[in-house]
């Protein structure tokens, strides 16, 4: 099987600009979840979608949102960039069928706001 | 809301020994899921070994175990026989079910020749 696929996985905006991610999960996986990784605040989840719902949000700003669609391919999008949203941006999907649910994660998005 | 505090941001051990990394947590729930996840410098997240809380005996993969010391809330991680492509940043990483990772703040191990 493929493994998760993130794409871009380098991109460079200004600030104020928006910018969306993508990322597809393993084929058979529905669930999909982002994590934001600086060197200053580590990683952090910003949200789950499984059968294209929210079921889980972490504490970001509306700025962030998600959305996923009918074959469990997923995006994020950042609105009104700041310098503080360069960062590492990780995605990873799973299969959501058992009681804790292994992340399998792709190789991430490199955002830089200049 | 739960905690994973890892003390040690970097470590170093030479090619061949035995290196441990610790990781402590702090959670309500009396059933959750641990995990120790690699990082290289690809940056790719590679699972290297979790441990149900509700398990008594140690996980062990390969050259990978841990210590769960529940009562405690420790994780720790030991290493043998490192190897240079063991050089890498470890997460320790929590969840009480679900999808949803805390993860402590790193160990950066860099392996010696």
């Amino acid at each position: 099987k493929a493994g998760v696929t993130q794409t871009p996985r380098y991109l460079i905006k200004t600030r104020g600009q928006q910018v969306t991610l993508s990322c597809s999960p393993i084929s058979g996986h529905r669930s999909v979840s982002w994590y934001q990784q600086t060197p200053g605040q580590g990683l952090q989840f910003l949200f789950e979608y499984f059968s294209e719902t929210q079921r889980n949000k972490g504490n970001f700003p509306g700025r962030f949102s998600g959305r996923q669609f009918s074959n469990s391919r997923s995006e994020m999008n950042v609105s009104t960039l700041e310098l503080g949203d360069s960062a590492l941006y990780l995605c990873a999907s799973s299969s959501a069928r058992s009681s804790y649910n292994e992340q399998f994660f792709g190789p991430g998005t490199r955002l830089t706001v200049l | 809301a739960q905690t994973v505090t890892q003390s040690q941001p970097e470590m170093s051990v030479q090619e061949a020994e035995t290196v441990t990394l610790s990781c402590t947590y702090d959670t309500s729930e009396s059933n959750y899921y641990l995990f120790w996840y690699k990082q290289p410098p690809s940056r790719q997240m590679i699972l290297v070994i979790r441990q149900e809380a509700y398990k008594q005996q140690n996980a062990t993969e390969n050259r990978f175990s841990v210590n769960f010391q529940k009562a405690a809330k420790s994780f720790s991680l030991k290493i043998s026989d490192s190897q240079l492509g063991d050089t890498a940043m470890y997460f320790c990483a929590f969840t009480p079910g679900g999808s949803r990772l805390t993860f402590g703040e790193g160990t950066q191990l860099t392996v010696n020749p």
